[in-house]
């Protein structure tokens, strides 16, 4: 297993587009996160997966904001009408977790996908 | 306001010297976990801590958790240029979802040769 993978690495686009990001986790890991990170700030909690469950979202996933987990392996997060304020790097995560599991939510970040906005 | 407070957030240090970064906060978390990130990476977990007052030793890393589990440290003994990254503290709050892990801003460190 090589870990958690993210794609594209990086994408520039113009405001307005459409883009989509995709991660792949730990094939054993049945939960799957989406974080934001600004410039000279911690990463910020959008969402998360158990199986192809959707959990919980955070009040900054705004309408254009979207994630799937269809089959309760890869994600795709994408973003509508992009607006430069959207410019970040997403960063996606996974781990064990949910009922049945004792031990502590470790997760595995992937290297991220950062998302410039003209 | 920001959960969890990390201190300093900005420190630059010589080769050889000791150093502590602080996290605090006035929620109780459950656990709380350090991380390391590089730029242009995905953080790395160092450590998780769950018991208050737990001591957590990681080669010249050493992790304390706070009694009352609202504050951590992160102490470095004789620092290297390799330790030079952000550093991380990130929890879930008590009685909170599992699934949320809230970051602090983190403390950028800087070692020079």
């Amino acid at each position: 297993d090589t870990g958690v993978s993210q794609n594209p690495r990086h994408k520039i686009t113009k405001r307005g587009q459409n883009v989509t990001f995709r991660c792949d986790p730990i094939s054993e890991h049945n939960r799957l996160y989406w974080y934001r990170q600004t410039l000279g700030q911690g990463p910020e909690f959008l969402t998360y997966f158990q199986n192809e469950a959707q959990l919980e979202k955070s009040r900054l996933l705004s309408d254009r904001f979207s994630a799937e987990r269809p089959k309760g392996s890869f994600s795709t997060l994408e973003i509508q009408r992009t607006e430069q304020g959207d410019s970040a790097m997403y960063l996606c995560a996974s781990s064990l977790g949910g009922s049945g599991w004792s031990g502590a939510n470790v997760l595995t970040f992937g290297a991220g996908s950062r998302l410039t906005v003209l | 306001t920001q959960l969890l407070e990390q201190s300093p957030q900005f420190l630059s240090i010589q080769e050889g010297e000791n150093l502590t970064v602080y996290c605090n906060s006035s929620s109780v978390f459950s656990s709380l976990q350090w991380y390391r990130q590089e730029p242009g990476e995905g953080p790395v977990l160092l450590v998780t801590v769950v018991t208050g007052g737990e001591v957590k030793k990681l080669k010249r890393l050493t992790f304390q958790f706070g009694d009352a589990r609202k504050d951590s440290s992160l102490h470095i003994t004789a620092a290297q240029p390799g330790d030079t990254g952000l550093y991380l503290c990130a929890g879930v709050q008590y009685g909170g979802s599992q699934g949320n892990l809230i970051f602090g801003k983190g403390t950028k460190l800087s070692v020079k040769p």
